[in-house]
């Protein structure tokens, strides 16, 4: 059974880092195909997608937030760490990450954390 | 990036209705589309991928069809736990986008 859940920091101030945590379960990220991917929604809002890592470390990042994002997965911990630079109140909303293969796209997600930029 | 035009935005339907919902892509995506709904407070749900296949324990009332530019979702008796916000996401290229959502209630 895959499971997977984010942790991090419910709140940020203006101008901080945001690194959030995936830790998952029931994969590996060195099976051939196998990626975990993040995205977020503001609330209200619609879904949007932040960033992908394959198994075999090929990384993508939304043309939008490029320059702000970073993905690092360490496979021996089943977690993948994104970090979001310069949090601006903007960035509030509910982040989640979730498993991707190539048949059935991103098919389980975690549960969300939400995360506030205030200060 | 690919563009996801997804209608209606909302609709008001009873239980026992057939719904349909719509979603354009603004560039030939082949059959690359999933379909999810997501209640309030909760992660989306994966219900069709590849335009038409049933994901696992997904009820089969539940189908999709189209390919190319024109897809649609349609649940053939909408039941009381089908009121949620349905999305269509592309997955045919980089970045991967999603429709804006279409809220099914209740009449």
């Amino acid at each position: 059974q895959i499971t997977l859940k984010e942790s991090g920091p419910t709140v940020v101030k203006p101008t901080q880092t945001l690194t959030l945590t995936c830790t998952f379960s029931g994969f590996s990220l060195t099976t051939p195909g196998v990626g975990v991917g993040w995205f977020r929604q503001p609330p209200g809002k619609a879904l949007e997608w932040l960033a992908l890592v394959f198994w075999d470390d090929d990384k993508r990042y939304s043309p939008s937030l490029n320059d702000r994002l970073t993905l690092a997965k360490d496979t021996s911990k089943n977690q993948v760490v994104l970090t979001m630079t310069n949090m601006d109140p903007a960035d509030i909303a509910t982040y989640y990450c979730a498993h991707s293969n190539p048949t059935t796209c991103f098919d389980i997600w975690g549960q969300g954390t939400l995360v506030t930029v205030s200060s | 990036a690919i563009q996801m035009t997804q209608s209606p935005s909302s609709l008001s339907a009873s239980v026992g209705d057939r719904v349909t919902i719509t979603c354009r892509a603004s560039q030939d995506i082949r059959n690359d589309l999933a379909w999810y709904h997501q209640k309030p407070g909760k992660a989306p749900n994966l219900l069709i991928y590849a335009a038409s296949s049933l994901q696992n324990g997904v009820p089969s009332r539940f189908s999709g069809s189209g390919s190319g530019t024109d897809f649609t979702l349609t649940i053939s008796s909408l039941q009381p736990e089908d009121f949620a916000t349905y999305y269509c996401l592309q997955d045919n290229s980089f970045p991967p986008t999603f429709g804006q959502g279409t809220k099914v209630e209740i009449k």
